[in-house]
């Protein structure tokens, strides 16, 4: 069974410009949430989504924001790039989405903003 | 608010030395606790999850117990080796927060032959 799936790899951007980040979750989950890493803040929680619909959101500003397709895949958007937004981004999936329900996690994108 | 904890940040031991790895964590009110490997660049790697009724979990040379009413959990590795090397992470769930976990800065560790 394939795991989470996170496309790019890898990203560089300059300040001011958008950027379209996309997460596959496990086969048959349901639910994808989503993770900025800095070595400044470490790891901290952005949005979550299940059934197309966001349940949960991070104390992040409005102009990260996300969706989710009718087959569970996910997309994050950051429009008006900073330099902080530099980062590793992690999604993960679950499969029924419950709290506390065992989170499966990507491998991620590197953002850097120049 | 949660808030976690890890102890210490950074940890060298030569191969063959067995360790501890210490988090805590603010509010006992948690649904599980998880400990994560991250290898540098790389995504999480779930190592143990302890439900909030459980006191510790096992798998291989890592035991992980949980103490909810102090608000404290260790993560035990046997034997190490540098093949261990990497960041430990541990992250508590909790409340109704959908997809949410709060995670601990890590612990860096460093097994050198």
């Amino acid at each position: 069974k394939a795991g989470v799936t996170q496309t790019p790899r890898y990203l560089i951007k300059t300040r001011g410009q958008q950027v379209t980040l996309s997460c596959s979750p496990i086969s048959g989950h349901r639910s994808v949430s989503w993770y900025q890493q800095t070595p400044g803040q470490g790891l901290q929680f952005l949005f979550e989504y299940f059934s197309e619909t966001q349940r949960n959101k991070g104390n992040f500003p409005g102009r990260f924001s996300g969706r989710q397709f009718s087959n569970s895949r996910s997309e994050m958007n950051v429009s008006t790039l900073e330099l902080g937004d530099s980062a590793l981004y992690l999604c993960a999936s679950s499969l029924a989405g419950d709290v506390g329900e065992k989170l499966f996690f990507g491998s991620g994108t590197q953002l850097s903003v120049l | 608010k949660q808030e976690v904890t890890q102890i210490p940040a950074a940890l060298s031991v030569p191969e063959g030395e067995n360790l501890v790895l210490n988090c805590s964590f603010t509010d006992s009110a948690i649904y599980n606790l998880q400990w994560f490997r991250q290898d540098p660049g790389k995504g999480l790697t779930s190592l143990l999850l302890i439900q909030s009724s459980q006191r510790e979990q096992t798998s291989g040379r890592l035991n992980a117990s949980l103490d909810k009413s102090s608000g404290r959990s260790t993560l035990y590795i046997a034997a190490s080796q540098p093949g261990d090397s990497a960041t430990y992470l541990c992250a508590v769930a909790g409340g109704t927060s959908y997809g949410k976990l709060t995670f601990g800065q890590g612990t860096i560790l460093t097994v050198h032959p």
